[in-house]
């Protein structure tokens, strides 16, 4: 049984750039959160998506957005990227209406 | 918002003895209360929950216990092992799948041998 998977496991842009990265739930999941970890620190919560539609977010400017696909996958953009945005963006799978949410390795983004 | 605050940031602990991680939340909703440890280079991984309408919970070697009139939460590992070097997280969220975690800073478990 796949666990959470994300893609890119690394990636470096310059500021200004825009990126996205990607998320598969575990199977069997249908409800996808983003957290952004900064170094040192706890995940912060971004946002989450259940049936294509963001349910809740965090408080993240509107540079960032997501996406959620028929097949329950997610994506994470983030537009004009700045300094600050350097750090580890984890994704979440759940069940909906279920508590346990289990988390992917992580995408490790740069900005320059 | 709810804030949840944690404590030690730093624990060091001699293999075989018990470690205690003390969290405290702000947000009398909140009813659920995860436990993940974090190792080096890969994602949060969750050991231990627990709901609000139970006190304590115990899964092996690892416990934790809820307060909800004080809002304070802790995690027990007992008879702790050099696997169990890691960065711990305590987090709070309403509950029902529906809500985001927040978690606190962080504890640096050391087990030294």
């Amino acid at each position: 049984d796949a666990g959470v998977t994300q893609s890119p496991t690394h990636l470096i842009k310059t500021r200004g750039q825009q990126v996205t990265l990607r998320c598969s739930p575990k199977s069997g999941h249908d409800t996808v959160s983003w957290y952004q970890q900064a170094l040192g620190q706890g995940p912060q919560f971004i946002f989450q998506y259940y049936e294509e539609e963001e349910r809740q977010r965090g408080n993240f400017p509107d540079r960032f957005s997501g996406h959620q696909f028929p097949n329950y996958s997610s994506e994470l953009n983030v537009n004009a990227l700045l300094l600050g945005d350097s750090a580890l963006y984890l994704c979440a799978s759940s069940l909906r209406f279920i508590n346990e949410q289990f988390f992917g390795p992580g995408t490790r983004l740069t900005v320059l | 918002g709810e804030n949840v605050e944690q404590h030690p940031s730093t624990l060091s602990v001699q293999e075989g003895d018990s470690a205690v991680i003390k969290c405290t939340y702000s947000d009398s909703a909140s009813n659920y209360f995860p436990w993940y440890k974090q190792e080096l280079g890969k994602g949060p991984q969750l050991i231990i929950d627990i709901r609000s309408n139970v006190g304590e919970k115990k899964d092996q070697r690892i416990a934790v216990t809820l307060n909800k009139t004080a809002k304070h939460f802790s995690l027990h590992i007992t008879e702790t092992q050099p696997e169990d070097s890691a960065v711990y997280f305590c987090a709070a969220s309403k509950g029902g799948g529906a809500d985001g975690l927040t978690f606190g800073k962080g504890t640096h478990l050391i087990i030294q041998p």
